[in-house]
């Protein structure tokens, strides 16, 4: 089956760089990798996807890049801030019409001072 | 006005009670599930309802019963609660023919705590 591994607990940057974190998967293909942010106490809140045949996608200071031949995603904020804080869910669907999204296990990004 | 609301927030039970959970969703929304977060944080699906059918069911013990009355609520019966079901269970919605733009839209979870 698939699995989906955010290969760090945590990350701690210092305001105003670049946070990078890494998403990376087993085994077949999928058709498009997601990114959710959560915040202690609420639920995920969906920030970008992108499709496999996409190499990247941005949204404002949010990047997202997609390397089916490493089987990775990465997943940019630049120009980091406090506020960005929170732990970052990378999420697979294969295809459409009622398929499931599986989470990995999220990675906890601290913005300091 | 919340997109996805489940009540109760937080559920502290005794063992072998039978509990449920409602959500709720006012996007026009068709499709409509239940995760599970364990203490590790893992999310994990449990179920998935597409317009009131059943289309996803992981592995998840008869216990769990899931109810849609129509495609704007999916209710989560639990019976014989037990101490491994403590947990924060997210109800989430997507519109199957837009959620590649959208993703899945998540309520803010209920704490399911048993003793």
């Amino acid at each position: 089956s698939q699995k989906i591994e955010q290969n760090s607990e945590a990350l701690n940057i210092q305001e105003g760089k670049t946070a990078t974190l890494t998403c990376n998967y087993t085994n077949y293909s999928p058709a498009y990798l997601q990114w959710y942010r959560q915040d202690p106490g609420r639920g995920p809140v969906f920030l970008l996807l992108i499709r496999e045949n996409e190499k990247e996608k941005r949204k404002e200071r949010l990047k997202v890049t997609f390397d089916t031949t490493l089987k990775q995603s990465l997943f940019h904020i630049t120009a980091s801030q406090p506020a960005d804080s929170a732990t970052y869910l990378c999420a697979h669907s294969t295809t459409g019409g009622g398929n499931k999204l599986t989470f990995g296990t999220g990675t906890q990004l601290k913005v300091e001072l | 006005d919340t997109a996805v609301s489940q009540t109760p927030k937080y559920l502290v039970t005794q063992m072998g009670n039978d509990k449920s959970i409602k959500c709720e969703q006012n996007l026009g929304h068709d499709t409509m599930y239940w995760y599970k977060q364990d203490s590790k944080k893992f999310l994990k699906i449990m179920f998935s309802y597409n317009n009131k059918e059943l289309i996803i069911n992981e592995t998840v013990p008869n216990r769990f019963s899931p109810k849609s009355p129509d495609k704007a609520h999916l209710n989560l019966h639990i019976n014989s609660l037990e101490l491994g079901d403590s947990a924060v269970y997210f109800c989430a919605s997507s519109q199957e023919s837009r959620k590649l733009e959208n993703g899945y839209t998540f309520g803010s979870g209920t704490r399911l705590t048993v003793v």
